[in-house]
């Protein structure tokens, strides 16, 4: 079974603070995305890592794909309220074009 | 440019009973992929639909089938529904030809079942 765990599960943090959340596999994926949603609306994808090694900036968050393309870390500098959220991510296993999803991690960002 | 739409947003049904949840994809988009996402968790993947066929199925029971029409519109239907199928269900769309495509999701189906 191909699972895809994140950590923490959950997260409250003051403004102005720096986070990272980390997805975890035993499992090869071909590219892992990112996604954040929030309550009554679908996930909105944030970015799509491909090459191992890879690093991805979106202003204020970072995205890194493990060398091995087993792992990934969303790294969030000077955390705003707005960032408040569900935070998945999803990859899709080398040979397949099934997504797996994460456990997912809970933010929240308090003023 | 509309993006991924799902119908009906909310829904109520009873042990035993059929229910067909709808999306639209994203325009331009060909391939529809549906989630079940239980309270709390992370979306799990029930199938995905290429060229109008079922490409991928995730550990989901044949109770769950689908179809896509030829303007890329997807139906999912669920017969003998059970209490554990109460969930959001969720339709994203993305361009098939190749892997790694962003999934462009709606805001899913709240199906509840008494």
């Amino acid at each position: 079974t191909q699972l895809l765990e994140q950590s923490p599960q959950f997260l409250s943090i003051q403004e102005g603070e720096n986070l990272t959340v980390y997805c975890n596999s035993s499992s090869v994926f071909s590219s892992l995305q990112w996604y954040r949603q929030e309550p009554g609306e679908g996930p909105v994808l944030l970015v799509t890592v491909v090459t191992g090694g890879e690093v991805k900036k979106l202003k204020r968050l970072t995205f890194q794909f493990g060398d091995a393309r087993k792992d990934s870390s969303l790294h969030i500098t000077a955390a705003q309220p707005g960032d408040t959220g569900l935070y998945l991510c999803a990859g899709i296993p080398s040979g397949t074009y099934k997504y797996i999803f994460g456990t997912g991690t809970r933010l929240k960002v308090l003023a | 440019d509309a993006g991924v739409t799902q119908s009906p947003t909310h829904l109520i049904k009873t042990r035993g009973q059929q229910v067909t949840l709808r999306c639209s994809p994203k325009s331009g988009h060909d391939t529809v992929s549906w989630y079940q996402q239980a309270l709390g968790q992370g979306p799990q993947f029930i199938f995905q639909y290429y060229e109008e066929e079922e490409r991928q199925r995730g550990n989901f029971p044949d109770r769950f089938s689908g179809h896509q029409f030829p303007n890329y519109s997807s139906e999912l239907n669920v017969n003998a529904l059970l209490l554990g199928d109460s969930a959001l269900y969720l339709c994203a769309s993305s361009l098939g030809g190749l892997r790694n495509q962003p999934q462009h999701f709606g805001d899913g189906t709240r199906l509840s079942i008494l």
